[in-house]
């Protein structure tokens, strides 16, 4: 068990809907991390957050928004959903913002999104 | 921004036998963290291993060890005494030692293991 809960695991839904993934890190975690998993693929980065604050952007589709609360969890929101948004999506949390230190990513067991 | 490779998308393995996962990256730092995730058919992302880009010394988790070349930029993951729980997707990573803590993960090599 990494610490990082994520709901729901599996969620299905149809093209055009909106869905919200959300996250919680382990505790004393401040940067949290969300990435995409499409099937056989490797990991797509989305975007990070740090202490509520935004602190890096990947690939994230603009359909996709993310953002981290006062209690350090975070949710990840899709909309306009698309056939091809079907993946795996993980949140990933550290201590900080590395530096000195391993800060290793513990990542959550994902949550498995099947667009239909 | 920096780059990992993983030249191998697919490895076998008899069980019991030794098995070496390549992974290089490139950089132009000094000061850096590498990581080896394994990723089993739950999906799950597990660390496996780290290594400290300013340490001499190859890390070493178990039956899983790392051979670092600094220089070459070069962190293979050997893996002894394969067993049929190590099949899983392998990921090497890495994140530079300056603020931010961006990770940067390779494509990943799908390691079976035969028994």
């Amino acid at each position: 068990d990494s610490g990082v809960t994520q709901t729901p695991k599996h969620l299905i839904t149809a093209t055009g809907q909106r869905v919200t993934l959300r996250c919680s890190p382990r505790s004393g975690d401040l940067s949290v991390y969300w990435y995409q998993q499409s099937l056989d693929q490797g990991l797509q980065f989305l975007i990070q957050y740090y202490n509520g604050e935004e602190r890096a952007k990947g690939n994230i589709l603009e359909r996709f928004s993310a953002q981290q609360f006062p209690d350090l969890h975070s949710e990840l929101n899709l909309s306009s959903l698309e056939l091809g948004d079907s993946a795996l999506y993980f949140c990933a949390s550290s201590v900080g913002l590395g530096g000195r230190g391993p800060g290793e990513l513990f990542f959550g067991e994902g949550s498995r999104l099947t667009v239909l | 921004a920096q780059t990992v490779t993983q030249s191998q998308p697919e490895m076998s393995v008899q069980e019991a036998e030794t098995v070496t996962l390549s992974c290089t990256y490139d950089t132009s730092e000094s000061d850096y963290y590498l990581f080896w995730y394994k990723q089993p058919p739950s999906r799950q992302m597990i660390l496996v291993i780290r290594q400290e880009a300013y340490k001499q010394q190859n890390a070493t988790e178990n039956r899983f060890s790392v051979n670092f070349q600094k220089a070459a930029k070069s962190f293979s993951l050997k893996i002894s005494d394969s067993q049929l729980g190590d099949a899983a997707m392998y990921f090497c990573a890495y994140r530079s030692a300056k603020g931010g803590n961006q990770f940067y993960f390779g494509t990943g090599t799908s390691l079976t293991v035969i028994p």
